[in-house]
């Protein structure tokens, strides 16, 4: 079976200090990969996506990116954040091809900046 | 106008009671449909797959309305652990693989 990895679960980092994510799949090849936000009361908001390595998209032009370095592993980084970057941060995962589109989701990463 | 849109509730109900709600979305062209459910600072999980002739999983009932673009969950006998967000979920437009998600309407099942 397919399981989905992010850490950490928590963070709390200081205005303009560096950020990276991590989200690793296990159990299926070249999934579609997807970074969401969501802030408070509010719903998801995609982020970035990938279809392959080295393939990312981004949907909202930000001070965040993202990498995909290998098949199963997504990355979301930032050099500065900034306040309005808290928010909890989901990766999921989707099969490539066919007419399935389920998302599934990690555990999310709860961010704080201060 | 927000491409899925949920009436945020919440919805308070006793257990055993019957629940139903409804979302709309704004593509035509959208052709997966999803119900998802997250629990208070928890991620999003499948709940079901909404089928053109309607599906129904155990005690939850999915309804989907292509002529007004809306779906429905009811859920019947509820239970306390039923208490949690409904996410309401289309993709984009047809065979598009990103999806977008209602903010969610809020269901309160109380003993």
């Amino acid at each position: 079976s397919q399981t989905i990895h992010q850490w950490p679960a928590t963070l709390v980092q200081p205005v303009g200090s560096p950020l990276s994510l991590e989200c690793t799949v296990e159990g299926t090849s070249n999934p579609n990969l997807y970074w969401y936000r969501q802030a408070a009361g509010r719903g998801l908001q995609l982020l970035f996506y990938s279809v392959g390595i080295g393939q990312i998209s981004s949907e909202v032009p930000q001070n965040l990116s993202a990498s995909r370095p290998q098949d199963r592993q997504f990355i979301l980084s930032s050099k500065k954040l900034l306040l309005s970057d808290s928010g909890f941060y989901l990766c999921a995962w989707s099969k490539t091809g066919g007419t399935s589109y389920e998302q599934y989701f990690g555990p999310g990463t709860r961010l704080t900046v201060t | 106008r927000k491409e899925v849109e949920q009436d945020p509730g919440p919805f308070n109900v006793p257990e055993g009671a019957t629940v139903a709600f409804n979302c709309t979305y704004s593509n035509s062209a959208s052709q997966s449909f999803f119900w998802y459910r997250q629990d208070c600072r928890k991620e999003p999980k499948l709940l079901m797959s909404v089928y053109s002739s309607g599906n129904e999983d155990g005690r939850f009932t999915a309804q989907l309305n292509r002529a007004s673009q809306y779906i429905s969950l009811l859920i019947r006998d509820s239970k306390l652990s039923d208490s949690a967000t409904y996410l309401c979920v289309v993709n984009r437009r047809a065979n598009d693989y990103k999806l977008s998600f209602g903010a969610g309407t809020t269901v309160t099942v109380r003993a």
